[in-house]
């Protein structure tokens, strides 16, 4: 059962414009949550990261929004570049235990 | 400071065999964590260890096993493969808890024929 998901496999987005990534969850109890950066051989990147207290949490170009009501997580790109090509990873804890992960979505930055 | 690392980078095994991947985690880090990636699967939690004790623990069935040492390092032991765990075996580590910042290894990639 997927606790975590990431329902747009894939994503294209031209250079300098917005990317948006979605999550979704289903457990409440869940209170701590990340986005991964993931290039091809190579393991995923800790991005940004966001606990259920906040609704918002900003590092550069990189913003993740958290609404709870809804159990959705996004992670906003802003201006894409396409060195942000890669597949992200979302992921959420509940207290003191180990990470779940979303199936990945693939960015494309078109140049 | 160096990374993660795992060895073997890649494997290829027949059904019924076992396999053995091994993982150092950074200088200083104690709890290690395993994750399989599989297309359509996302990263599916196996277990993690700290101070050389099992701390939690996917749900996956006992052919999946693994320890850690004194030195933090970790082994994760597949037996009796199955073609089903094809899959990319990817090692992170963190400082003390599971849920401080993950540091990912670059994976062992298991094909099993």
């Amino acid at each position: 059962d997927q606790q975590v998901k990431q329902n747009s496999p894939s994503l294209s987005v031209q250079e300098g414009r917005i990317s948006i990534l979605n999550c979704d969850y289903t457990n409440s109890m869940f209170d701590y949550f990340l986005w991964y950066k993931k290039y091809p051989a190579e393991g995923p990147t800790f991005l940004i990261s966001i606990s259920s207290i906040k609704d918002k949490n900003e590092d550069g170009r990189f913003t993740v929004f958290l609404n709870k009501s809804a159990k959705h997580l996004s992670l906003h790109i802003v201006p894409s570049q396409p060195g942000d090509s890669a597949v992200y990873f979302c992921a959420a804890s509940p207290t003191g235990n180990q990470f779940y992960f979303g199936t990945g979505t693939s960015l494309t930055v078109i140049p | 400071k160096a990374g993660v690392t795992q060895t073997p980078r890649y494997l290829i095994k027949t059904r019924g065999q076992q396999v053995t991947l091994s993982c150092s985690p950074i200088s200083g880090h104690r709890s290690v964590s395993w994750y399989q990636q599989t297309p359509g699967q996302g990263l599916q939690f196996l277990f993690e260890y700290f101070s050389e004790t099992q701390r939690n623990k996917g749900n996956f069935p006992g052919r999946f096993s693994g320890r850690q040492f004194s030195n933090s390092r970790s082994e994760m032991n597949v037996s009796t493969l199955e073609l089903g765990d094809s899959a990319l075996y990817l090692c992170a580590s963190s400082l003390r808890l599971a849920r401080d910042e993950q540091f990912f290894g670059p994976g062992t990639r298991l094909t099993v024929l």
